[in-house]
């Protein structure tokens, strides 16, 4: 799979709005952008994925450039609940893609009060 | 649905034991792997099963044993549990085998400490 490349850390305030950018410069047409987060001693949790068009859920949206070298996460209003580790993932569509998803470092979100 | 269900949430080991991680879900998914973090890392792919019967080795599966009798149940086995196992483990789920687009569902972890 590609690499992305997240910051470390990014602090926030809650009741607004949260931007999580994540840089894939190697992407290729056939690589889905997932996005997962964990909250603190607990496992991932799945917010969302897209390919090409932006996506919205219940939880978030996905904003992805139009040359699909970058992608940002948008919280549209953070509470403290939204306080873990983002991930930005992508996933090769070629072949199987059973092989699991690559977890890098994350970017550690803190939503202060 | 319970979802993914991971018992023990904790253990300790010594160098030398044995055990087995026990993961099961509810959703009659397809596909089920396992995980582990080390400390401010993110998660590294164990082994990982498209189905019933079926198992295949991912990023880091020595001193690992998997199996997959049923649908529900994935266990995962440390063989000579050594220090450097010592880890948090996550087993996931997802519907299908494809992860192009489907969502994995995680359980909440097991934290092993092997002394």
């Amino acid at each position: 799979d590609a690499k992305t490349t997240q910051p470390n850390s990014m602090e926030s305030n809650e009741e607004e709005p949260v931007h999580l950018p994540c840089n894939h410069s190697t992407i290729s047409g056939t690589d889905y952008i997932h996005w997962y987060r964990q909250l603190p001693s607990q496992g991932p949790e799945y917010v969302i994925h897209g390919l090409t068009s932006n996506v919205n859920n219940r939880m978030a949206s996905l904003a992805i450039a139009e040359d699909r070298k970058s992608s940002t996460l948008i919280l549209h209003r953070a509470t403290l609940r939204d306080a873990a580790v983002y991930y930005c993932i992508l996933r090769d569509t070629s072949g199987g893609g059973a092989d699991g998803l690559t977890f890098g470092k994350g970017t550690h979100l803190i939503i202060q009060p | 649905n319970a979802g993914v269900t991971q018992t023990p949430k904790f253990q300790v080991l010594k160098t030398g034991q044995s055990m087995t991680l026990q993961c099961a879900q509810d959703m009659n998914h397809e596909y089920m792997s396992w995980y582990r973090q080390d400390p401010g890392m993110g998660l590294r792919l164990i082994h990982y099963s498209v189905g019933a019967g079926i198992t295949d080795q991912g990023e880091v599966p020595n001193g690992y044993n998997v199996s997959r009798s049923t649908t529900e149940d994935f266990p995962l086995r440390l063989l000579s549990a050594a220090p450097s196992q010592t880890s948090v483990y996550f087993c996931a789920s997802s519907y299908g085998w494809s992860l192009k687009h489907n969502e994995q569902f995680f359980g909440p972890g097991t934290r092993l400490t092997v002394l």
